[in-house]
């Protein structure tokens, strides 16, 4: 089965950078995998933040940015901000049509 | 404004069935990649299932295959998610959403809650 892991929690202080990972349990994470990342806040329907590794959503500000990091894709917040607060989940596509979400990762901003 | 509007939850019983709807509007619902995602009360996010524009294709996480069918109706510009065979853990709020041509999904509702008790 398909495992795709995120660290639970992790915080960062206003305008601090925080570096979000996203692993498989079966292997490394490639372009070829299509990672994609998204916000959440509670009661909220999630929001698109990056598609395709690195590709910003429209609207979505800079300060977000997606790569590849060894084995894993990941998602850095650099000069984070209050309402960045929020949990984040990326999306791995696995072939044949089949997409996994990660366990998901809360931020803290404080 | 591109917008999905799911309906059809509600409460359901051990081993019934319930079908789930989505209207989409402002855009080309026909050209779309279509899909659903479930988050269970104070859970993360369950990709579930996928639909090709034309309505050729699907594909289903395993948790869900044979029970659940996703379908489209393109002249209704309506996605569709029939379930069967429910159980506790399908308790969820279930999101339908677009897939953009990126892999990625760039459209979401706001969400039909479904409980099974």
């Amino acid at each position: 089965q398909t495992v795709v892991t995120q660290e639970p929690s992790l915080s960062v202080s206003p305008g601090g950078t925080v570096t979000l990972t996203c692993g498989l349990n079966s292997g490394s994470v490639s372009t070829n995998n299509y990672p994609s990342w998204y916000q959440q806040t509670p009661g909220q329907p999630p929001r698109t933040l990056i598609s395709t590794t690195n590709t910003r959503s429209s609207g979505v500000p800079d300060r977000f940015s997606g790569s590849i990091l060894g084995n894993k894709a990941a998602l850095t917040i650099t000069g984070a901000q209050a309402d960045d607060e929020s949990d984040y989940y990326c999306m791995l596509s696995m072939g044949s049509g089949i997409f996994v979400f990660g366990t998901g990762t809360k931020v803290i901003v404080l | 404004e591109v917008q999905l509007v799911e309906s059809g939850g509600g409460l359901v019983q051990p081993g019934g069935s319930l079908r789930l709807s989505c209207a989409a509007s402002g855009f080309t619902f026909s050209n779309s990649w279509m899909t659903w995602v479930r988050q269970a009360p104070g859970r993360g996010l369950e990709w579930m299932a996928l639909i090709k524009p034309d309505g050729s294709g699907t594909a289903y996480v395993d948790s869900v295959k044979g029970r659940f069918t996703i379908s489209r109706d393109n002249a209704e510009n309506s996605l569709y998610l029939q379930m069967n065979s429910l159980r506790a853990e399908d308790t969820a709020l279930y999101y339908c959403g677009r897939f953009g041509l990126a892999y990625a999904m760039d459209v979401w509702g706001q969400g039909t809650t479904v409980a099974v008790s």
